[in-house]
């Protein structure tokens, strides 16, 4: 079936570092690829998106690439900020308008001052 | 737009009570499902609908049922409740053609 690899966290990082979260996944076909994220207490959020191969999403300074390939849709920031600190969840839909997502287990970011 | 809602926001059981979680969308979205979020599992589907009175097993649906009379409104029913049952749960929804999935703000369920 379909699943999705996220690294394990949590992620620690210094304000203004450059963040990598990465993100593998196992499907059939051409999936929809996202980002959401989740801050303390709150539900989730969607971040970004990528519904092709090649397909760069893009929201908020995150970017993520869909790669085919490598079956890779990798989370990077350039100058992470201290409000990023949250829980990020990659995720596909095995095709586009499928009904409901398959999740990454998670990765928590934490980001001091 | 209220969006997803979910009540209650917290909730504490005893093991073998019953209890039912509730969603609501005001956004006439089509699909509606159900996850629990457990720590190092992500989020896990129990159950969703494709639409009024269409309702289908995700991953995990034992000990819990579903029904959907309304677009608007899909409740989580535990039968029986057990400690293993002590998570998060989530409401989503997500209109038809449409890529976006919109969460509640989740129910935080204590089994005791």
């Amino acid at each position: 079936g379909d699943s999705v690899t996220q690294m394990e966290g949590p992620v620690t990082l210094s304000e203004e570092a450059f963040l990598t979260i990465n993100c593998t996944y196992t499907a059939t076909g051409y999936p929809s690829l996202f980002w959401y994220v989740q801050y303390p207490g709150e539900g989730l959020q969607l971040l970004l998106k990528a519904t092709k191969a090649d397909d760069k999403g893009s929201n908020k300074g995150f970017e993520a690439t869909y790669r085919k390939e490598t079956t890779s849709f990798h989370l990077e920031k350039g100058s992470v900020q201290v409000s990023d600190s949250a829980v990020y969840f990659c995720a596909l839909s095995p095709f586009s308008g499928y009904s409901t997502l398959t999740f990454g287990k998670g990765t928590m970011l934490l980001v001091s001052p | 737009n209220a969006g997803v809602t979910q009540t209650p926001k917290f909730q504490v059981l005893k093991t073998g009570q019953s209890m039912t979680l509730q969603c609501a969308q005001d956004m006439n979205h089509e699909y509606m499902s159900w996850y629990r979020q457990d720590p190092g599992m992500g989020l896990r589907l129990i159950h969703y609908s494709v639409g009024a009175g269409i309702t289908d097993q995700g991953e995990v649906p034992n000990g819990y049922n579903v029904s959907r009379s309304t677009t608007e409104d899909f409740p989580l029913r535990l039968l029986s409740a057990a400690p293993s049952q002590t998570s998060v749960y989530f409401c989503a929804s997500r209109k038809s053609g449409e890529e976006t999935q919109y969460f509640g703000p989740g129910t935080r369920l204590l089994v005791l």
